[in-house]
């Protein structure tokens, strides 16, 4: 079965902080990856995306993701976070040839100020 | 550039009853998807329209139906609405309909009583 797992619920942090969010898909074939981010009150935002190509991949306001194939994995990270970047982040994937978006649950990132 | 908006910005609906929910893509994309958000869910997703067709569908139940019109934007219809049916309904729009990154509207917060 097609899913997105992504391993923390709720992750809390201090500014400066780095952050690590963990993300896995199960996906049959080639995958587009995504990361995207829903601040309060705000829509859902691309982050970063990765379509081919190198597997480290940079996106906005400093955030990075590495595309790992043996692992399934696409994790996003951050040397150090800051208190605006207390969001909701949601991790998605789909197949080459569709455009159906499979998401994780979703992390909830507070920074502590 | 105007980006994806969508329409109302809240519902309340009872047991039963049917809602339409409206979506504009963005300038210039002819693909625009459908999610539904569960609290503290990821986005789950329901169908997507390619230049007036249904491309692709995901496991919602036939009362979920959809449209596209010639200037690519896009209805949801609900029918038979259930309580479970109470969730964030968000549309996405895109450039083409594969390998494309999908921009987000606000979303319609439909309440179902």
């Amino acid at each position: 079965a097609q899913s997105v797992s992504q391993h923390n619920h709720h992750v809390i942090l201090s500014e400066a902080a780095s952050l690590e969010l963990g993300c896995n898909y199960s996906y049959g074939g080639t995958v587009n990856l995504f990361w995207y981010v829903q601040y309060p009150g705000q829509h859902l935002q691309l982050l970063l995306k990765y379509f081919s190509g190198d597997p480290l991949v940079k996106g906005i306001k400093g955030f990075e993701a590495e595309f790992i194939k043996s692992k399934f994995s696409f994790n996003l990270r951050k040397p150090s976070v800051q208190w605006s970047d207390t969001a909701e982040y949601f991790c998605a994937v789909n197949g080459l040839n569709t455009g159906k978006l499979i998401f994780g649950q979703g992390t909830t990132l507070q920074v502590k100020p | 550039e105007t980006g994806v908006t969508q329409s109302p910005t809240h519902l309340i609906k009872t047991r039963g009853q049917q809602v339409t929910l409206r979506c504009s893509s963005q300038s210039g994309h002819n693909t625009v998807s459908w999610y539904q958000q569960a609290l503290g869910q990821g986005p789950q997703f329901i169908f997507q329209y390619y230049r007036e067709e249904e491309n692709g569908r995901g496991n919602f139940p036939p009362r979920f139906s959809g449209l596209q019109f010639p200037n690519y934007s896009s209805e949801l219809n609900v029918n038979a609405l259930e309580l479970d049916d109470s969730a964030l309904y968000l549309c996405a729009s895109s450039l083409e309909r594969d390998n494309n990154e999908q921009f987000f509207g606000p979303g319609t917060r439909l309440t179902v009583l």
